[in-house]
């Protein structure tokens, strides 16, 4: 079983039409969920750390909440320079040093 | 501002060649990563350095060595390349502790091992 799903897989948006991505996941334990952005030939961009259920992140159009077992990028009219991979990926309390990151939710918003 | 540079962004090697990637980063950081990243299997932790010649393997060390002489430095070495290792290779670093996981990434090499 994944420990992490991202969903959609894709998504179009028009610009200014506002959506949500979602990053579930079955790790226990769990120390911090990250949040990156990956543009076309380029490698990942931190964006948030999420600590407990019930937090909240911001940074322009962007907005990362937590609870136990998801975390939501919500995305607040949204313009064509926010096309990208989202990916997620939740750091476990068991040692490992390795992150578990999602597959991403590629997002297109077009003008 | 911050930066974290790959020695190529293409390579093209043939398989059984000795293959060195190389990492380079400008901020000080303790913390250095090597990944590969392939379609639909996403992100996965090949090695781990947090300080100079200290090493750990991360999820998918077979096939992969590393070596950090220097802090700024961190190489990947395929001793033997084979066709599975055709991947994106990306290379990050970070502060220790609780800032670990919010690394800084390089561009990224492609590699395709023929």
């Amino acid at each position: 079983e994944d420990q992490v799903t991202q969903s959609p897989e894709a998504l179009r948006l028009q610009e200014g039409e506002s959506s949500s991505l979602n990053c579930s996941y079955t790790v226990s334990g769990l120390r911090g969920l990250f949040w990156y952005r990956q543009d076309p030939g380029k490698g990942p961009e931190f964006l948030f750390t999420l600590y407990s259920a019930g937090e909240e992140k911001e940074k322009e159009r962007l907005k990362a909440t937590l609870t136990k077992k998801e975390s939501f990028l919500h995305i607040t009219a949204p313009k064509p320079e926010d096309s990208a991979t989202y990916l997620c990926a939740p750091h476990e309390d068991t040692g490992r040093r390795a992150l578990t990151f999602g597959s991403g939710t590629r997002l297109q918003v077009q003008p | 501002d911050v930066k974290v540079t790959q020695s190529s962004r293409y390579l093209v090697k043939r398989t059984g060649e000795k293959v060195f990637l190389e990492c380079v980063q400008d901020m000080d950081h303790e913390n250095m990563f090597w990944y590969r990243q392939d379609p639909g299997l996403g992100l996965r932790l090949i090695y781990f350095s947090y300080d100079v010649k200290m090493k750990e393997k991360g999820d998918i060390p077979e096939g992969y060595s590393v070596s950090r002489e220097k802090k700024e430095r961190f190489s990947l070495i395929l001793e033997s390349a084979s066709t599975n290792q055709t991947s994106m290779y990306l290379c990050a670093s970070s502060h220790p502790s609780d800032r670990t996981y919010e690394q800084y990434f390089g561009p990224g090499t492609r590699l395709t091992v023929t």
